[in-house]
């Protein structure tokens, strides 16, 4: 079974600055999904971006940008700018090409520092 | 568009009691999935539908757990008797699948459910 390892449970980010969170995965495919989702208090996971592992180019979102590596199975996100609004706890996820479910990390708690 | 809706927020019950959780995803999406995410770690796929029929049910414990998708809408999961190591975030979630891919995954925002 495909893991994810998140190696930091807890950040924390001075507002307008940068941070970055990190995502290791295991896996023998070679096509698959890597996502990042955002979940807030009200526990609803939002979206936050996807990247298609045959896709070279990092994928971004506005804010959010990720440094997609995978040889080295490596899939971090990139937060500019930080807003209180981001504070939230952050999943990064895996999902096959034609995969059912999402395979989650464990986490990591974003907190933003007015 | 109406988002995946799920009921109660919020459930405490006694151990040995049961207790059954709501969901209607959104229109037209004919896969639905039951997630539980237990405090301090990642959602984990409990069951799978594809209209009303189980795709997967590997992760399941049947022993005590059960679900259904009546006329392939709306979904029930129930849990009888629970103990104290249900206690959870239980998060619905649907799709659309067109030929080999899947779209438009979305979350509802879950039951949390304790147990004492």
């Amino acid at each position: 079974a495909q893991t994810v390892t998140q190696s930091q449970p807890e950040m924390s980010v001075q507002e307008a600055e940068t941070v970055t969170l990190s995502c290791t995965y295991d896996t023998s495919e070679s096509d698959y999904y890597l996502f990042w989702y955002k979940q807030p208090p009200s526990r609803q996971m939002i979206l936050v971006i996807r990247q298609e592992a045959y896709k070279q180019q990092n994928a971004t979102e506005n804010r959010f940008s990720v440094n997609f590596q995978k040889a080295a199975k490596s899939f971090s996100l990139k937060i500019s700018d930080s807003q209180l609004g981001d504070a939230a706890m952050y999943f990064c996820a895996y999902r096959s090409n034609t995969g059912n479910q999402f395979y989650f990390g464990t986490g990591t708690s974003l907190t933003v520092i007015p | 568009e109406a988002g995946v809706a799920q009921s109660p927020r919020y459930k405490i019950i006694e151990k040995r009691q049961s207790v059954a959780f709501w969901c209607n995803p959104i229109s037209g999406h004919a896969t639905l999935y039951w997630y539980q995410q237990i405090l301090g770690q990642g959602p984990k796929l409990l069951i799978q539908f594809q209209n009303n029929g189980v795709v997967d049910d590997s992760q399941l414990p049947k022993d005590r757990f059960s679900a259904e998708r009546l006329k392939g809408v709306d979904s029930t999961l129930k849990i009888q008797p629970a103990k104290l190591e249900d206690s959870a975030v239980y998060l619905c979630a649907s799709s659309l699948w067109q030929g080999r891919s899947n779209y438009g995954y979305t979350f509802g925002s879950g039951t949390r459910l304790t147990v004492v």
